[in-house]
């Protein structure tokens, strides 16, 4: 079936320094999401982006993250800067429309230190 | 605000006997549930969804009936298969998919 690929799978990176969490949403998919989930607590919805802008973010989506997909290439999460919070698996997800199914990638492992 | 509550954080059982995870879900409005399965090392994938109170859907031997009533949508299978050990999320949304509220999940592991 349809794949979301998310690389890397793992990532440390150093507290205050930049990261770049990349997706490779479904090719004919038009509607984009990451979600963060911290190592035993649930996962929780960040952003939806579509036709090149945020839709709708959640309080979790600081002003340290930022979301972009240029010329319909990887769709990216960047933190800028890090801070020991932002540790957690995030999962990008793309869906065909606002009102069909979601698929979603593996996920990356962030870990700052 | 939204929520989705699955009580059990893990399930232990014997092939063969039935499976139910249990989802309760707070909402102010009529939402669509989900349930998602992850498998070891997989992406979380779509398991089935429901939209009409008392509809059940199936996928996989797996059904679920929304209670609007009860503020419920538990995942149920009639007889466990080794392979359904994985992670089960119930979610709900406002429309079809976008912005997912998940539960906290309920690993299940079936042994021989």
């Amino acid at each position: 079936g349809p794949k979301v690929l998310q690389i890397p799978s793992h990532q440390i990176i150093d507290m205050g320094q930049m990261v770049t969490l990349n997706c490779d949403p479904v090719s004919n998919h038009l509607y984009f999401y990451w979600y963060k989930q911290i190592l035993g607590q649930q996962m929780e919805f960040l952003v939806n982006f579509y036709n090149g802008k945020v839709m709708e973010k959640s309080k979790l989506f600081k002003d340290q993250f930022s979301v972009e997909r240029p010329d319909g290439s990887y769709f990216t999460l960047k933190i800028q800067p890090t801070a020991l919070e932002d540790s957690a698996v995030y999962f990008c997800a793309s869906s065909l429309g606002s009102e069909t199914e979601v698929f979603f990638g593996k996920g990356t492992r962030l870990t700052v230190v | 605000g939204d929520s989705v509550t699955q009580t059990e954080g893990l399930v232990t059982l014997t092939e063969g006997l039935p499976v139910m995870l249990n989802c309760t879900y707070q909402s102010t409005y009529s939402p669509f549930l989900f349930w998602y399965v992850q498998h070891l090392n997989e992406a979380p994938k779509l398991l089935l969804k429901s939209f009409t109170d008392n509809k059940r859907p199936e996928h996989q031997g797996f059904h679920a009936t929304l209670h609007k009533s009860s503020s419920s949508f538990h995942l149920q299978k009639s007889s466990a298969q080794l392979s359904d050990s994985a992670l089960y999320y119930c979610a709900l949304s406002g429309n079809a998919g976008a912005k997912l509220t998940f539960g906290g999940g309920t690993r299940l592991t079936v042994r021989p």
